[in-house]
Parts: structure tokens; C-alpha cells; sequence
């Protein structure tokens, strides 16, 4: 089925440990974007890219790296894992980000990734 | 700096009731609204989008209405059915490339 395909699931880290979250999508979406979800906060944005060679930084950049070499993939690293990073974290793409059509600003997400620091 | 905000955080309806959702943003320069549904450990569905230059959209049993001028959105739900149990977001788009979140409604529906 076409979409937005994250690995892994879930993740436990020992702090200070490094990850690399995965996100591939098959819809050939020049947009795709990493969040994380954490009680009470609604989803923030961390890193965000609008096709390939191209990323920038959101709202809560801090401790992650993203690269997007291909469209189909946007991996998201962890640096170096700390307590606080402990959450949910989604992957998110959308066809273009620019006006025009409604419905290729529409984000699709994928399932998401929890991940618990220790 | 756009904030989205959210009210009620929790909504308990009985089965049957029409219902309202809200959501609020503080500057009125955005692009587009979307509403989202969010199943416990899932991801995000998108329901519906609002174009800047839209009053509302619908879909099904679902209606959602933008007021740029005012930063507010409501999404209304009619006959609620226990299905409709979940967490609605709202997500504004500034301009740009980034979406903005509010913190979600979370609603349960009793049989």
C-alpha cells in the first residue's frame, strides 16, 4: 500500500547512545518532515525537507540530523540520546509545498516511532 | 509567532450528539487549516483541508469552518457514533514550509 512507511516501531536507548529513525514513502512527495509528539505539546516540528538535497531546520532542531539524498527517504539521526528525547516521533510528507492544488498540501504520516531513553 | 491552541483538551458526548471542536491560532496569515484524527498509537489522518480563500469544507458527517479574521476554526461532527472516538488535531500553515499544531481534542463518544 502506497504511503509513509517508518522503522522502527519502538526503540529503547541507553542516553548517550546513537539511532537512526527511518522514513520512506512511495507517493514521490517532494515534501517530507519529521515531528515529534509529546503529551500535552501537540506536534513540533524538528527537521524538514522540499526534495532532495535540500533540508532546514524546525522548531526543535537540537540533537538531530536529517540528510534526504533520495525523494523517497528521510532518515532521522540521533546524535548522541538524551532522557528528553524520549517520545513519539512521526514522519510526515506532502506532494509539494507551494500554492496551487489543496490537495497536494494534505500531509500524510506515517504510523510513527516511540522511543524511550534511559 | 503562530501558536495553535485547542479547547476542550477531553469532550465525553453521548452517542447521537452533534458537536463542535475548536480551534484557535494567533495570526491570521496562514495558508491553509487542516484537521486531523488520531487513533491511540496511530498516526495522523487528515480530514480536511481549508484553503485560506475557503469558508469551509465538508465530508460526510463532518464540517469544518475557517474565519481567517477572527483565528478561529470549528469542526463540527453530527450524529456522533462511537467510532468517532479519537484525538482531533488542528494544524495551520503560516506560509512557507512549516505546520503548525495545536495539542488535539480528545473525544470520546459513549454508546
Amino acid at each position: 500500500n502506497a504511503g509513509v512507511t517508518q522503522t522502527p516501531k519502538f526503540q529503547v536507548l541507553k542516553t548517550g547512545q546513537s539511532m537512526t529513525l527511518q522514513c520512506a514513502q512511495d507517493m514521490n512527495h517532494e515534501y517530507m518532515s519529521w515531528y515529534r509528539q509529546d503529551p500535552g505539546m501537540g506536534l513540533r516540528l524538528i527537521h524538514y525537507s522540499v526534495g532532495a538535497g535540500i533540508t532546514d531546520q524546525g522548531e526543535v532542531p537540537n540533537g538531530y540530523n536529517v540528510s534526504r539524498s533520495t525523494t523517497e527517504d528521510f532518515p532521522l539521526r540521533l546524535l548522541s540520546a538524551a532522557p528528553s528525547q524520549t517520545s513519539v516521533y512521526f514522519c510526515a510528507s506532502s506532494q509539494n509545498t507551494g500554492t496551487g492544488i489543496s490537495g497536494a498540501n494534505v500531509l500524510t504520516f506515517g504510523a510513527g516511532s516511540r522511543l524511550t531513553v534511559l | 509567532k503562530q501558536e495553535v491552541t485547542q479547547i476542550p483538551a477531553a469532550l465525553s458526548v453521548p452517542e447521537g450528539e452533534n458537536l463542535v471542536l475548536n480551534c484557535s491560532f494567533t495570526d491570521s496569515a496562514i495558508y491553509n487549516l487542516q484537521w486531523f484524527r488520531q487513533d491511540p498509537g496511530k498516526g495522523l489522518t487528515s480530514l480536511l483541508l481549508i484553503q485560506s480563500s475557503q469558508r469551509e469544507q465538508t465530508s460526510g458527517r463532518l464540517n469544518a469552518s475557517l474565519d481567517k479574521s477572527s483565528g478561529r476554526s470549528t469542526l463540527y461532527i453530527a450524529a456522533s457514533q462511537p467510532g468517532d472516538s479519537a484525538t482531533y488535531l488542528c494544524a495551520v500553515k503560516p506560509g512557507g514550509f512549516k505546520t503548525i499544531f495545536g495539542a488535539g481534542t480528545r473525544l470520546f463518544v459513549k454508546a
